[in-house]
């Protein structure tokens, strides 16, 4: 079955630290990943995306196939990064863009 | 501000009724979809459009229906065949229907029972 896997609800780190929020995914044939976001009172954006492989804001993600994980990291946290971060997965089967969800992380970047 | 508006922000349904959620994009996006957010869950597929007079079904359509009449309007009824319905329900929008196209997100509206 198609799934991803956020296992921390919630990552609480100070200002400066860096940061890593673990998206794990199931799925048997070459997904596209994504990282969405939603900051406080703002509607749900897109962060990034793997196959862009670009650094938005300071943060990356890294495929890895034999892992099966997409992480996204940051090495000095900010403040204003505190938001909620959901890890998509996209299959390239089936013809729309039918977008996987994770549960979420709650990062909150303490000053 | 231009974009994805939906409408009510807050609704209410009583027991047996039928509601409708609004969803209008300004942005000309051919492909729009509607997604059930639950508390410590993700967000779950309900029913998708590619073009206008289309619609496909997600994950979890029991209980809900759509129309796709205008590129611009994608509102979602959930009917009283939905028994859960409470929920946070966001309404999307890509410029097409490729698997790697960026979603837009309107600002959600939140179901509740009586």
């Amino acid at each position: 079955a198609q799934r991803v896997t956020q296992p921390e609800k919630l990552l609480s780190v100070f200002k400066g630290a860096p940061v890593e929020l673990k998206c794990n995914y199931s799925y048997s044939g070459s997904p596209e990943l994504f990282w969405y976001v939603q900051y406080s009172r703002q509607r749900l954006q897109l962060l990034l995306r793997h196959i862009s492989r670009e650094s938005i804001k300071g943060f990356t993600a890294d495929l890895n196939k034999g892992e099966t994980s997409f992480h996204l990291k940051k090495p000095f946290a900010q403040e204003e990064d505190s938001a909620m971060y959901y890890c998509a997965l996209s299959p390239i089967s089936g013809g729309y863009n039918k977008l996987i969800f994770g549960a979420g992380t709650r990062l909150a970047v303490h000053p | 501000d231009g974009g994805i508006t939906q409408s009510p922000k807050y609704l209410f349904r009583k027991e047996g009724q039928n509601v409708t959620l609004s969803c209008e994009q300004n942005l000309n996006h051919d492909a729009m979809y509607w997604y059930r957010q639950d508390p410590g869950q993700g967000l779950r597929l309900i029913y998708y459009s590619q073009i206008v007079n289309d619609f496909q079904k997600g994950d979890i359509a029991e209980g809900y229906s759509v129309s796709r009449e205008k590129k611009e309007s994608f509102p979602l009824t959930v009917t009283s065949a939905q028994k859960n319905p409470t929920a946070f329900y966001l309404c999307a929008s890509s410029t097409g229907a490729a698997t790697n196209e960026k979603l837009f997100f309107g600002s959600g509206t939140q179901l509740s029972v009586l």
